[in-house]
C-alpha cells in the first residue's frame, strides 16, 4: 500500500535551517507530485508547495518563495523540504502527501505521518 | 488567491445527527475541492474529492455536493469515531488553499 514516511522531530534555534524527509514506498515515485503543507499549533493547514519527482520542477507559494527549497532522490523515493531563516512562527507540524490529478483537479490522497519543527531559542 | 470560507467554525451534535459543513470558494472553482477529515495528533484523511466522489474505503455516511464557489460536505448519521476537525480545499489554481476547518464535537 501507499506509505509516505517523514523523518523525526526537530528542534532549531531562530536564523538556523531544517530539513525535512518524506519517503515514498507502495509506488512508482516519479509517477505523482510531491506538496508539502504545514499547521502551525491550534491552526488550519497552509500549503508551502510542490515538486515533481520526475523532472524536480518546483513551484512554490509565494510567502515562502525566499526560504524554502524542495528537492528529491529518486534512487530512494524520498522528498525533502528544507526552509532557511528559521523564525519562532515556523513551528509547525510539517506534512507531505502524494498529489493525484484528475480531469477537474487534484487531490492528496496519502499523506505522511507529519514532522514536529520546533524553532525556540 | 482563492480565498475558502467554511462554516461554522465549530459544532456540537449528538451521535445519529445529520451535520452538514459549508465550504465557500472566492471565486468559482468548479469541482475542484476535496473534503479532509483530520483527528487530533494525526494527518489529514481525504474523504471526498472532486466535490462529491468517495474516496474508497470512507463510510458512505460522509457524502460531498456543490459546484462553483458553494459545496457542503454532510454526515448523515453522526458517529462517535467522527469527532474530528474537516477541511476542505480547493486545486483548481496554485496556491492549494484550505479552509480554516471545523470542529465537530460530540
Amino acid at each position: 500500500q501507499v506509505q509516505l514516511v517523514q523523518s523525526g522531530a526537530e528542534v532549531k534555534k531562530p536564523g538556523a535551517s531544517v530539513k525535512v524527509s518524506c519517503k515514498a514506498s507502495g509506488y512508482t515515485f516519479s509517477g505523482n507530485y510531491i506538496h508539502w503543507m504545514r499547521q502551525a499549533p491550534g491552526q488550519g493547514l497552509e500549503w508551502m508547495g510542490w515538486i515533481n519527482p520526475n523532472s524536480g520542477d518546483t513551484k512554490y507559494a509565494q510567502k515562502f518563495q525566499d526560504r524554502v527549497t524542495m528537492t528529491r532522490d529518486t534512487s530512494i523515493s524520498t522528498a525533502y523540504v528544507e526552509l532557511s531563516s528559521l523564525r519562532s512562527d515556523d513551528t509547525a507540524v510539517y506534512y507531505c502527501a502524494r498529489d493525484i490529478g484528475y480531469s477537474y483537479g487534484n487531490y492528496f490522497d496519502s499523506w505522511g505521518q507529519g514532522t514536529l519543527v520546533t524553532v525556540s531559542s | 488567491d482563492i480565498q475558502m470560507t467554511q462554516s461554522p467554525s465549530s459544532l456540537s451534535a449528538f451521535v445519529g445527527d445529520r451535520v452538514t459543513i459549508t465550504c465557500r470558494a472566492s471565486q468559482s472553482i468548479r469541482t475542484s475541492l476535496s473534503w479532509y477529515q483530520q483527528k487530533p495528533g494525526k494527518a489529514p484523511k481525504l474523504l471526498i474529492y472532486a466535490a462529491s466522489s468517495l474516496q474508497s474505503g470512507v463510510p458512505s455516511r460522509f457524502s460531498g455536493s456543490g459546484s462553483g464557489t458553494d459545496f457542503t460536505l454532510t454526515i448523515s448519521s453522526l458517529q462517535p469515531e467522527d469527532f474530528a476537525a474537516y477541511f476542505c480545499q480547493q486545486s483548481y489554481n496554485t496556491p492549494r488553499t484550505f479552509g480554516q476547518g471545523t470542529k465537530v464535537e460530540i
